[in-house]
């Protein structure tokens, strides 16, 4: 059974950092990677979404990496500002994309 | 654009009560899929639908059943409700085709409680 784990839990940083989140799987045979953003009481926004052919996706200042044989994923985002605080989560696709297992998701604040 | 658009919002029930909770999709996807988040558990899958005609079971399908109505409507029906199933539940909606997957897209959620 996949088992998808997101180190750290919550994370604090003054605004101006650089900062990855980990995401870490069990079973390295997934179909697609993907990172969500969820805000307080609202549902998910995909972020990026990342094929098992590829090593890295990126979309303005933030940047996925995967690598399967590990089981690993990172997500860097650049220059954190105020906005960027939500939980973010990882999930992981399986059975041709279908079958997503996310993991518990990391809390962002970013400090003004 | 609409989205993913859940009815209702909020709702409380009774232990035992019945509800269905609805969802619906504008963005001519095929694939649609139930989870629900709970603190400390992530979200996890309740029930998919890969296209039109078709369910599959989830992680957690236990105390649930599901309608494909059409290519744009998916719902959760929770015949006898019980405490258990208090949570967040949340539709998404992605087009999967061409052998690859698509981002999911996510309604705003519905928040149950069941006294």
């Amino acid at each position: 059974k996949q088992e998808v784990t997101q180190i750290p839990a919550a994370l604090s940083v003054p605004e101006g950092e650089n900062l990855v989140l980990n995401c870490s799987f069990t079973d390295s045979a997934i179909y697609n990677l993907q990172w969500f953003r969820q805000d307080p009481g609202k549902g998910l926004t995909s972020l990026l979404l990342i094929q098992s052919s590829q090593r890295e996706q990126t979309s303005g200042r933030l940047n996925a990496s995967l690598d399967k044989s590990s089981g690993r994923s990172t997500l860097y985002i650049a220059a954190s500002q105020p906005g960027d605080s939500a939980t973010y989560l990882c999930a992981v696709g399986g059975d041709y994309g279908q079958n997503f297992v996310f993991g518990p998701g990391t809390r962002l604040s970013v400090l003004p | 654009n609409a989205g993913v658009t859940q009815t209702p919002k909020f709702q409380v029930l009774k232990t035992g009560q019945s509800m269905t909770l609805q969802c619906a999709q504008d963005m001519n996807h095929n694939s649609m899929y139930w989870y629900r988040q709970d603190p400390g558990m992530g979200l996890r899958l309740i029930y998919y639908s890969a296209s039109e005609g078709t369910t599959d079971k989830g992680e957690v399908p236990n105390g649930y059943n599901v309608s494909r109505l059409n290519k744009r409507e998916f719902s959760l029906r929770l015949e006898s409700a019980a405490p258990s199933q208090t949570s967040v539940y949340f539709c998404a909606s992605s087009w999967s085709g061409g052998g690859w997957g698509q981002p999911q897209h996510f309604g705003d959620g519905t928040r149950l409680s069941i006294l």
